[in-house]
């Protein structure tokens, strides 16, 4: 049991390129959540999923891009990678809203 | 809009001792959920403990234990017998009931523990 995994976990991008991360959990979580770490401001929440096929913006979307075409797998895309997006971004999954979210160990990713 | 609020960035503790982080939330929902979560050094976020709010019994794990006024609207998290390994990023956060999923984090706090 993996639990949830993240695929880089590190990558250095230039300014403009495209990239994808990939989340995955063995749990069979109906939820997934992307979120992004800066220093001095906590963890925020980029885009979330309740169920396959299905996302929703969360608090700092722009930029981003994510799609959940199975269940166990959470994508986050971005399209044309800026310096302010140099973060280090955890993916997360659980049984639903109201219960405890299980982190993957993070991808740490620089835009120069 | 909720709001999780850590007034203390950074706090120190003796091997041994115990130590209090405290956590304010501020919201308008009288169902929610509260959580804190531990991250070292590793990166890994790890879940501490859990509260529910309409449970008034307070929430213990171990030597991790939680002290909730829910009309302070206030949560800290006691760590009694502090080792070392307990040296990290501490982020209390709060997810409202219903069908909010938002799980909104306070800006932590450093805990380090001192030998």
């Amino acid at each position: 049991n993996a639990g949830v995994t993240q695929t880089p976990k590190f990558r250095v991008l230039k300014t403009g390129q495209s990239m994808t991360l990939l989340c995955a959990q063995d749990m069979n979580h109906e939820y997934m959540y992307w979120y992004r770490q800066d220093p001095g401001m906590g963890l925020r929440l980029i885009h979330y999923s309740v169920g396959e096929g299905t996302t929703a913006k969360g608090e700092v979307p722009d930029g981003y891009n994510v799609s959940r075409l199975k269940k166990q797998n959470f994508l986050l895309g971005l399209e044309s990678a800026a310096p302010s997006q140099t973060s280090v971004y955890f993916c997360a999954s659980s049984w639903g809203g109201r219960f405890e979210q299980y982190f993957g160990p993070g991808t740490r990713l620089t835009v120069t | 809009a909720q709001t999780v609020t850590q007034s203390q960035p950074e706090m120190s503790v003796q091997e041994a001792e115990t130590v209090t982080l405290s956590c304010t939330y501020d919201t308008s929902e009288n169902n929610y959920y509260l959580f804190w979560y531990k991250q070292p050094p590793s990166r890994q976020m790890i879940l501490v403990i859990r509260q529910e709010a309409y449970k008034q019994q307070n929430a213990t794990e171990n030597r991790f234990s939680v002290n909730f006024q829910k009309a302070a609207k206030s949560f800290s998290l006691k760590i009694s017998d502090s080792q070392l390994g307990d040296t990290a990023m501490y982020f209390c956060a709060f997810i409202p009931g219903g069908s909010n999923y938002k799980l909104t984090f306070g800006k932590g706090t450093l805990l380090t523990v001192n030998p």
